[in-house]
């Protein structure tokens, strides 16, 4: 049972474009969630994240939107640029627990 | 500045070999964890460590057991490999409930 689901395995922007990788989730208790990127022969660095208290958080290019209702979390890269080319993973975190959930991953392309 | 630092970074094994994978880190967490990642399955959990002297299963414990030898170091052991624990291994570390770090990973083969 994929608790965390993130539908497209990939996705090709034009650089300068926008960026959008999406995630959804079935497990209510999740409270906070978390984007990872990863290059090849890497291990997953840390993007940006929320708490279910919020419905957005930016930092710079990237912003994460939250909607718990829907149980739905996006992505958004403004403007994308190359080295945006990587894997991105969502993960959430169940309330009162340490432990992760990671989504299947999405790669992402930008074309020059 | 080392962060978490992951050993062997590729190994071949032969069906029924054992083998540890050894993971270190540097930023004084409590918490650490074992993932494997296979193609389409995104990074799933094997065992986690709260703190020292715990360890805890994860989604997929079977066929691995863990050791916390103390606050920084936590390894990974397969007794007997089979060709089904073909995968990249990864280690993290965090401070209890915030960001998890990672290490560059084990790339291993099981024939």
């Amino acid at each position: 049972d994929q608790q965390v689901k993130q539908n497209s395995p990939s996705l090709s922007v034009q650089e300068g474009r926008i960026s959008i990788l999406n995630c959804d989730y079935t497990n209510s208790m999740f409270d906070y969630f978390l984007w990872y990127k990863k290059y090849p022969a890497e291990g997953p660095t840390f993007l940006i994240s929320i708490s279910s208290i919020k419905d957005k958080n930016e930092d710079g290019r990237f912003t994460v939107f939250l909607n718990k209702s829907a149980k739905h979390l996006s992505l958004h890269i403004v403007p994308s640029q190359p080295g945006d080319s990587a894997v991105y993973f969502c993960a959430a975190r169940d309330f009162g627990n340490e432990k992760l959930t990671f989504g299947t991953g999405t790669r992402l392309t930008i074309i020059p | 500045n080392a962060g978490v630092t992951q050993t062997p970074k590729f190994q071949v094994l032969k069906t029924g070999q054992s083998m540890t994978l050894q993971c270190a880190q540097d930023m004084n967490h409590n918490s650490m964890y074992w993932y494997r990642q296979d193609p389409g399955m995104g990074l799933r959990l094997i065992y986690y460590s709260a703190s020292e002297g715990t360890t805890d299963k994860g989604e997929v414990p079977n066929g691995y057991n863990v050791s916390r030898l103390n606050k920084r170091e936590f390894s990974l052991r397969l007794e007997s490999a089979a060709p089904s624990q073909t995968s990249v291994y990864f280690c993290a570390s965090s401070e209890r409930k915030n960001i998890q770090y990672f290490g560059a990973g084990t790339r291993l083969s099981v024939l």
